[in-house]
């Protein structure tokens, strides 16, 4: 199972909305709507953003957005903030009771 | 507090078994799914293994990368989950999360829960 696509880095202002994109394939984020986010700052542990392509934990920002179109999952962060600079992953069930996550995104709020 | 803890990580020579545990603690245990994540340093997050809770029959799964060599187990009676690591590989150094999945589908695929991590170095 090969890791799902992500840019290796993005940026944006403060207040300004940045998109990253989670590419895979028919096998994973195309046919299941089982994709989530992680944000992991600086030596911490990950934590969960969104889950099941839109959804959004209780004590998530509403900043913070999922979606899907065919075989790519994005999230967006609306409104940057500084605190938002972290590592994102993406992760989408594969089939077959497996697992694959995204090679990660660095993001850079200028 | 809800929480996961890792524990038994260390310093193993190649080829070397290791045994980790995850104590869970602040929710029903048994009502969840357990997922293994490893984190190598300096790198991504990578899925390993999952357990389903007792309704769906505890299926276990595991990543290519591991198969055969790790199995992931658990015991509810004691709140804990298991990674037995067997013939271990120097690219088996990571972190490695105990996570927790709702599991109201057997496994819904997302973690909302992450302990600390244990730190496995395989190395001579």
């Amino acid at each position: 199972q090969s890791a799902l696509s992500q840019p290796a880095s993005v940026s944006g202002s403060p207040g300004q909305s940045i998109t990253i994109s989670c590419s895979g394939t028919s096998s994973d984020v195309g046919r299941y709507n089982l994709v989530s986010w992680y944000q992991q700052h600086p030596g911490k542990v990950p934590k969960l953003m969104i889950y099941e392509v839109s959804k959004r934990p209780s004590g998530v920002s509403n900043r913070f957005s999922g979606s899907k179109s065919d075989n790519t999952a994005s999230l967006t962060i609306s409104g940057l903030q500084a605190e938002d600079e972290a590592d994102y992953y993406c992760c989408s069930y594969a089939g077959s009771g497996t697992g694959v996550f995204g090679g990660g995104t660095n993001l850079t709020v200028l | 507090e809800v929480q996961l803890v890792e524990s038994g990580g260390g310093l193993v020579q190649p080829g070397g078994s290791l045994k980790l545990s995850c104590a869970a603690s602040g929710f029903t245990f048994s009502d969840s799914a357990i997922h293994w994540v490893r984190q190598a340093p300096g790198k991504g997050l990578e899925w390993v293994a999952r357990i389903t809770r007792k309704t769906y029959n505890y299926a276990t799964t595991c990543a290519a990368s591991v198969k055969g060599r790790f199995t992931i187990s658990r015991d509810d009676s004691r709140n804990t989950g298991y990674l037995q690591m067997n013939s271990l590989k120097t690219d088996d150094t990571a972190v490695y999360y105990c996570t927790r999945d709702p599991g109201t589908a057997g496994a819904d695929w997302y973690f909302d829960l992450w302990g600390r991590g244990t730190l496995v170095t395989v190395s001579s």
